[in-house]
């Protein structure tokens, strides 16, 4: 079983609508998440991270951690057709360690 | 940005082929990883390094190797190629000012 678990698989939203990823790690040591976002043909890139509980804001980007239920979320506002792309969630125990990937969510936003 | 180039972009060989893909990063980043990407599995962890000369077991190591020559160039081994490594792999090189993961575009190889 995979350590981090990622859902839903897939999601369509309309353009100017909003976007809810959610991520659920197995593993109590981790305490950093990521989220990286990978569009069609290219590597996956850094979207933001968080480390501590709480809700942290980046544009129309906000993530969310609870780490007492090791859940991790992330909501996009104002969905725009440019962010359709395969999204990942990512944890690790501590600062510098390898990075465990969850299975991604497939975001379609569409017109 | 700081810029991963791997090599080939595409890679087409036989069961129980030699495969060898590339890696070079040159923004001085010490950590360098070696993932396989596969649809229902995300990505996964293949063998990762420190610095030059340095090398760490991933997740999924078997039928893996892979060398760290210098601080730049990071390459991955596949001695007897088999179809089930048949997948896109990403190179990665890691940022420790603020954590943040760079990857290369991705080698997508075909194991016949």
């Amino acid at each position: 079983q995979q350590k981090v678990q990622q859902s839903p698989e897939s999601l369509s939203v309309p353009e100017g609508g909003m976007a809810s990823l959610n991520c659920t790690s197995s593993d109590r040591n981790f305490q950093y998440f990521w989220w990286y976002r990978q569009h069609s043909g290219e590597g996956p890139k850094a979207l933001m991270s968080i480390f501590s509980d709480g809700d942290k804001k980046e544009g129309r980007f906000t993530a969310h951690l609870n780490k007492a239920s090791l859940h991790v979320s992330l909501h996009i506002r104002d969905s725009q057709p440019s962010d359709s792309a395969l999204y990942f969630c990512a944890a690790s125990g501590s600062s510098g360690q390898k990075l465990v990937f969850g299975q991604g969510t497939i975001l379609k936003v569409y017109l | 940005e700081a810029a991963v180039t791997q090599s080939p972009r595409n890679k087409v060989t036989v069961t129980g082929g030699n495969v060898t893909l590339s890696c070079r990063q040159t923004n001085s980043h010490n950590y360098m990883y070696w993932y396989r990407q596969d649809t229902g599995h995300g990505l996964r962890l293949i063998h990762y390094s420190y610095g030059a000369g340095n090398l760490q077991i991933g997740d999924v190591p078997d039928g893996y190797k892979a060398t760290r020559t210098t601080q730049e160039d990071f390459f991955l081994l596949l001695e007897l190629a088999s179809p089930s490594q048949t997948s896109l792999y990403f190179c990665a090189s890691l940022d420790r000012d603020n954590e943040r993961l760079f990857f290369g575009h991705g080698t997508k190889l075909s194991v016949l």
